[in-house]
């Protein structure tokens, strides 16, 4: 069965990176893409981007240009999302999903901002 | 960007009843790329519809999707208690990806 596994929660500062993992499991990593989406507290849900887990090629938000990247491992069948200079409203889970729409999500990983 | 435009917020009702829910894009949603998932707190959100119309594996048939031009409706037929949840819209046809702000099902 498809399973998407990502890494434990994060608490970093203002300024820092995170650098979240999704591990797939149960389908054939490379062929689909792999979508994060974020959630703030309370609040709904918001795209960031995917990356094309074949050729490794991306597409941004446009709100995360340059602060986000995108990029997989096929030997593991993992897809990471690293954002950097990190804000308190960067506070949310973080989500990774295969090939919106689905019904495919990772479990999500909260990442706290705060000094 | 398209943004989605959800109605109402809330939408206050009764097990039994009937709930419409509404999504409006601000300009054409290219093939009816439209889908609507559910999330309950603390769980990842579930895929409803995809396609404005086409029931996801496994939902029931109280769950349908429409799709009027630019607008876009989600109804349940028949609210049961497991129904109560928040319901957002996505349209995916083109980037960025976009979600309508969610409406809350709330029990009555």
């Amino acid at each position: 069965q498809v399973q998407l596994v990502q890494s434990g929660a994060e608490v970093k500062k203002p300024g820092a990176s995170v650098k979240v993992s999704c591990k797939a499991s149960g389908y054939t990593f490379t062929g689909y893409y792999m979508h994060w989406v974020r959630q703030a507290p309370g609040q709904g849900l918001e795209w960031m981007g995917w990356i094309n887990c074949d050729s490794g090629g991306t597409n941004y938000a446009q709100k995360f240009q340059g602060r986000v990247t995108m990029t997989r491992d096929t030997s593991i069948s993992t897809a990471y999302m690293e954002l950097s200079r990190l804000r308190s409203d960067d506070t949310a889970v973080y989500y990774c999903a295969r090939q919106l729409p689905t019904d495919y999500w990772g479990q999500g990983t909260l990442v706290t901002v705060s000094s | 960007d398209i943004l989605m435009t959800r109605s109402p917020a809330t939408l206050s009702l009764s097990p039994g009843e009937r709930a419409t829910l509404s999504c409006r894009a601000s300009q054409s949603v290219s093939s009816s790329y439209l889908s609507w998932c559910w999330q309950k707190p603390g769980q990842t959100p579930r895929l409803l519809i995809y396609g404005a119309s086409t029931r996801a594996t496994g939902i029931p048939a109280r769950f349908s999707g429409g799709v009027s031009g630019t607008d876009f409706t989600l109804t349940i037929s028949r609210l049961e208690p497991e129904d109560f949840a928040v319901y957002y819209c996505q349209q995916y046809g083109s980037s960025p990806l976009t979600f309508g702000g969610g409406t809350k099902v709330e029990i009555k």
